[in-house]
């Protein structure tokens, strides 16, 4: 989607470490979403934020954190205590009661 | 909590119609959403629905039943670039989404 840049499209870890997945955003939309795709399943919501400095934990949001310090940045970091980080990872974004517009996505492998 | 159903594959022949059913149980429903994703990319809008009745763009028209927690997305004059995994969704008044699985439709020349 225009507008929403999440970096980098691959990214691969090794097992025991922290890693943080970018999105980035130049729509000046307040709510930012992070999703977890797996093969055959839908998304699922790890963590949301709908304005600065404020986040909500979603459906799986164990083994992930995220902050939002700025409006246009909400970084999701991938701990250790994740145990199957391996994913197909999606960053939103939304205005008002707009439809939530999508990043091209990062995948995730562990080495 | 949600619970959404759609059908996992469907297969239809270029030129021809196919619908995907959707049902959803929700606690405090705020529209419903489809979306088109191509394999390894991104999920892309294609409908909103929130009153019931008939949505029509272009070959994509999605119908909503909010009494039968139900919906379905028509696609029309299908193309072989209309082979994709095909997302409902369901919004609650907080404004989260909940997806259900996705249908894949291959469409065969």
């Amino acid at each position: 989607d225009g507008g929403i840049t999440q970096s980098p499209k691959y990214l691969f870890r090794k097992e025991g470490q922290n890693v943080t997945l970018s999105c980035e955003q130049n729509l000046n939309h307040d709510a930012m979403y992070w999703y977890r795709q797996d093969p055959g399943q839908g998304l699922r919501l790890i963590y949301y934020s709908q304005i600065v400095n404020d986040f909500q934990k979603g459906d799986i949001a164990e083994g992930y954190s995220v902050s939002r310090e700025k409006k246009e940045s909400f970084p999701l970091t991938v701990t250790s205590a994740q145990k199957n980080p391996t994913a197909f990872y999606l960053c939103a974004t939304r205005q008002a009661n707009q439809p939530q517009h999508f990043g091209d996505g990062t995948r995730l492998s562990i080495l | 909590g949600q619970n959404i159903d759609q059908p996992t594959e469907m297969t239809a022949t270029e030129g021809a119609i196919v619908q995907i059913n959707c049902t959803y149980q929700t606690s405090g429903f705020n529209g419903l959403f489809w979306y088109q994703q191509h394999a390894g990319e991104a999920p892309t809008f294609l409908s909103y629905n929130v009153l019931d009745g008939l949505e029509e763009k272009g070959r994509f028209s999605s119908f909503l039943s909010r009494s039968k927690g139900y919906s379905y997305l028509l696609l029309k004059e299908l193309q072989m670039k209309d082979s994709a995994s095909y997302l409902c969704a369901v919004r609650e008044r907080d404004y989260k989404l909940s997806f259900g699985a996705g249908t894949t439709v291959t469409v065969r020349a």
